[in-house]
């Protein structure tokens, strides 16, 4: 069975430091993982995806995400939180199950950018 | 191009009142999506189609729950009977090829049940 855990509900960062946004995963394949972000009365936007390729991924507006099937960890990173980046962001996993692969999303993690 | 839109964007109705959820997927997109958000949580699967055939409704949380894709395109999501712990935003989704593909989201339908 496949599943997500996002680690942190909440992380408040200042303007122009460093985003760590951590995410576990269980799978029994060789997972796709993914991270969206949600932003208040739109809609889940891509960040970015691993599909086993390489394992660091960048993604837009400057995050990234370094799979390591070790830690089994899929960790969201970027150097400088901006205003904009407050929102709520979603940790997925794509797995086989039930005879379809589907959407596992993690509980999420509201990321709050201090002046 | 165009995305994923929904209509309406916001429901309310009446505990008992049946509500029909539509999803216009990107054109083109073979698979469509339907996910429930209730408040605080994070999307949850319902079901999913592949052009017209419905391959998974393993999500749907009780038979008061339809979806429908009859042409391939335009998808609808039915609720009977709506109870209050059916409040939540609906999520459709739909991706290119199959379900393993990237989803690409709609902005959702938040329905609340009075």
């Amino acid at each position: 069975a496949q599943s997500v855990t996002q680690l942190d509900s909440h992380v408040s960062v200042s303007e122009g430091t460093p985003v760590l946004l951590r995410c576990n995963y269980s799978s029994s394949y060789s997972p796709s993982l993914f991270w969206y972000v949600q932003h208040p009365n739109k809609g889940l936007q891509l960040l970015l995806k691993y599909t086993s390729a390489a394992t660091l991924v960048k993604g837009i507006n400057g995050f990234e995400a370094e799979f390591k099937k070790s830690e089994t960890s899929f960790h969201l990173t970027k150097p400088s939180a901006h205003m904009s980046d407050a929102a709520e962001y979603f940790c997925v996993v794509s797995g086989y199950t039930s005879g379809t692969y589907k959407y596992i999303f993690g509980t999420g993690t509201r990321l709050k950018v201090l002046a | 191009g165009a995305g994923v839109s929904q209509s309406p964007r916001y429901k309310v109705a009446k505990r008992g009142q049946d509500v029909a959820l539509r999803c216009d997927p990107i054109s083109g997109h073979v698979s469509l999506f339907w996910y429930q958000q209730a408040l605080g949580q994070g999307p949850e699967f319902l079901t999913y189609f592949q052009n017209e055939a419905q391959l998974d409704k393993s999500g749907l949380p009780s038979d008061r729950f339809f979806a429908e894709r009859p042409e391939g395109s335009v998808s609808t999501l039915k609720i009977q009977r709506t109870q209050q712990e059916d409040s939540a935003v609906y999520l459709c989704a739909s991706s290119p090829g199959t379900a393993r593909d990237t989803q690409y989201f709609g902005p959702g339908t938040r329905l609340t049940v009075l």
